[in-house]
């Protein structure tokens, strides 16, 4: 059975760090590139990053680029999100989700875990 | 950016009636190579993360109940839930997965009982 539990979320002041990660069992880890994809209170699902299955290739939505850092550990079966510099508005819950084939990175996500809230306030 | 429009917002079906939920992207997402559209349908519940319900615009994912049905006509693309549950009260997000990242949704359509 596949799963994915996502971890450290918090609350956090603005300027702040923060660092999630998501550990994955029941399939091949190393053959799926992941994701993150974060959902403010109240709002739609925004799409915020993607790993490649070895993390050479790495990509970022606009409103996170330079303040986000994904990355992962093949021999752990996790993935981190290093977010810096946190704003009021990265205010989410955040979502790691399995890309649905092996090796690529343009697959729907076919598992997704519970999630972890991050709350960016003073 | 590929940006992706659905509609309605908001929609309240009966009981057993059909549901129809569209959503348009800004650019083909067909590759010619392989003749699938790269788009997925989502269902979230409160307090749930999403279910992949529709790959490939119109491949359900497994365990899906074939109630859910999913269609391509050039740049729309269309989620039909033939005779409406309760339980599928629910968001619905369409995803397009075309291009190289970003992996944009559409702003979800939320789905009620009449």
């Amino acid at each position: 059975e596949v799963q994915l539990l996502e971890s450290g979320g918090g609350l956090v002041q603005p300027g702040g760090s923060l660092r999630l990660s998501c550990a994955a069992s029941g399939f091949t880890f190393s053959s799926y590139a992941m994701n993150w994809v974060r959902q403010a209170p109240g709002k739609g699902l925004e799409w915020v990053s993607t790993i490649s299955v070895s993390g050479v290739n790495t990509y970022y939505a606009d409103s996170v680029k330079g303040r986000f850092t994904i990355s992962r550990d093949n021999s752990k079966n996790t993935i981190y999100l290093q977010m810096n510099s946190l704003r009021a508005e990265d205010t989410a819950v955040y979502y790691c989700a399995k890309c649905g084939a092996a090796y690529g990175v343009r697959a729907a996500g076919d598992f997704w875990g519970q999630g972890t809230l991050v709350t960016v306030s003073s | 950016d590929i940006v992706m429009t659905q509609s309605p917002d908001s929609l309240a079906v009966s009981l057993g009636e059909r549901a129809t939920i569209n959503c348009k992207s800004s650019q083909s997402l067909l590759e010619s190579s392989n003749n699938n559209n790269y788009l997925a349908w989502y269902q979230q519940k409160p307090g749930q993360p999403p279910k992949l319900l529709i790959k490939w615009a119109s491949n359900r994912d497994s365990g899906v109940p074939d109630r859910f049905s999913g269609s391509a006509s050039g740049t729309d693309f269309t989620l039909t839930i033939s005779h409406l549950q309760a339980e599928d009260v629910a968001v619905y997000y369409c995803q397009q997965y075309y291009s190289n990242p970003p992996f944009t949704f559409g702003q979800g359509t939320k789905l009620e009982i009449k």
